[in-house]
């Protein structure tokens, strides 16, 4: 069955960096485009970044560009965020989740996977 | 890139139907046939209801059904249960090839 994995959230002081990691299982991940989505608490669902299947072409949502970078290691079946110069306003639940069938640089055809999210907290 | 825009609450008795409107830009929702929405219970992950507009992932109920006219896409949850009480969130590809969540909407089932 497919599984998401995040990890690496945690608390962190404003300024510093931190790198989001999603461990994918049961599909073919070098095959579709994946995502980082976050919700702040209380807040609603906000879209961050896409990569595409092959790592190469990569979107973020204008609030992160320049601060968050997204990356794949498809040998590892791993998905990346990182994410530098931390503000109070990124804390928030970071969901990494699988385009239904989209590779990632044409089209997204919804989320059919989600992992379960891990929590960063930007706080002094 | 402007969320979409969606109302903020929606309410209905059990077993009538209710629509979720879900309002975005010739750039988004009316570029493309790539709308998706979401169903998300209190402290869950976000559920996949309908994608492309009107399909139905195998294992949702059929009460669920979307549609899109212009800029504008709808969801429409007919026979309303107590089960379908949650936050909806649309989202839709753009031009620019980032996607964009609309502000959700949560529906209260009286």
């Amino acid at each position: 069955q497919v599984q998401l994995v995040e990890s690496g959230g945690g608390v962190v002081q404003p300024g510093r960096s931190l790198r989001l990691s999603c461990a994918a299982s049961g599909f073919d991940f070098s095959t579709f485009g994946m995502h980082w989505v976050r919700q702040a608490p209380g807040k609603g669902l906000e879209w961050v970044a896409v990569v595409s299947y092959v790592g190469f072409d990569k979107y973020y949502a204008e609030s992160v560009k320049g601060r968050f970078t997204i990356s794949r290691d498809n040998s590892k079946n791993t998905l990346y965020l990182q994410i530098d110069s931390l503000r109070a306003e990124d804390t928030a639940v970071y969901y990494c989740a699988k385009d239904r069938v989209c590779s990632g640089n044409s089209c997204s055809s919804g989320f059919d996977y989600w992992g379960q999210g891990t929590l960063v907290t930007v706080s002094s | 890139q402007s969320a979409l825009t969606q109302p903020a609450s929606v309410s209905g008795s059990p077993g009538q139907s209710i629509t979720i409107s879900c309002t975005g830009t010739s750039s988004d929702v009316g570029a493309y046939n790539y709308v998706s929405w979401y169903q998300q219970h209190p402290g869950k992950v976000p559920k996949l209801i309908i994608y492309d507009v009107t399909y139905r992932p195998s294992g949702v109920s059929n009460r669920f059904s979307g549609s899109k006219s212009g800029n504008t896409a709808s969801l429409t949850i007919s026979g309303l249960q107590a089960e379908d009480e949650a936050d909806y969130y649309c989202s839709s590809f753009t031009r620019s090839r980032t996607l964009v969540f609309g502000g959700g909407t949560r529906l209260t089932v009286l």
